[in-house]
């Protein structure tokens, strides 16, 4: 019954390949997330959407393209993998206010060779 | 740009002391402070959140939320072996539907 999860939960690809990550949450929330974690350790907000809509939209590269079919489900799809897209990506949820907290993921550690 | 500050330590405590962990926000309008335990290879994991002014407390878990100063902490008491993590300080925007800027953490090491 796990709330928030992410698959794969490993992806080793070549550099200038195509992949996806697929997020799904049976918490019933409305809000879901994108984070990149670096090999700092320093998570930084990509994307949100709410409902289905984007409302965050910080500054990625028009490579990532976030994908939200329903409230429960967040896709990253990202084209041209690059070297510097090595990291963690969590997917997290919440309600809509932005005083709820967000429940995250065990992420997608992405790895480019 | 809105920053929030953390010593990233570690921070070094012996078994059994209080742990005291400190975040600095630069956004004067944040309103929601959130801290979460990160363990090595783990994904964050939400330890306390705090709103108000004063302190909140949660079994050995006290946040303490000062808007005046900017200034938020996490204290643990009687720390134990398995509380050695990276914490991090995480602000929500005021006005900003849900976006958490997060700290780069504060790693956690608890002695024997």
């Amino acid at each position: 019954d796990t709330a928030v999860s992410q698959t794969p939960k490993y992806l080793v690809t070549q550099m200038g390949n195509d992949k996806s990550i697929k997020c799904e949450q049976n918490l019933g929330h409305d809000t879901m997330y994108w984070y990149k974690q670096d090999s700092k350790k320093f998570l930084k907000i990509m994307f949100s959407y709410n409902n289905k809509e984007l409302i965050i939209n910080e500054t990625v590269p028009n490579r990532f393209s976030p994908k939200s079919p329903d409230k429960a489900h967040l896709n990253l799809h990202i084209n041209s993998l690059e070297l510097g897209d090595s990291a963690v990506y969590f997917c997290a949820s919440s309600q809509v206010s932005g005083a709820q907290p967000q429940h995250f993921g065990d992420g997608t550690r992405l790895s480019i060779l | 740009q809105k920053e929030v500050e953390q010593n990233s330590g570690p921070l070094s405590v012996p078994e059994g002391a209080i742990a005291s962990l400190n975040c600095t926000y630069s956004d004067r309008g944040s309103q929601s402070f959130f801290w979460y335990r990160q363990y090595s290879g783990k994904s964050p994991e939400l330890i306390m959140f705090i709103y108000s002014n004063g302190d909140k407390e949660d079994g050995r878990f006290t946040a303490q939320l000062n808007k005046a100063s900017q200034y938020v902490s996490l204290l643990i008491r009687d720390s134990q072996p398995s509380d050695s993590a990276t914490y991090l300080c995480a602000v929500n925007e005021d006005g900003t539907a849900s976006k958490l800027t997060f700290g780069t953490g504060t790693r956690l090491q608890v002695t024997l």
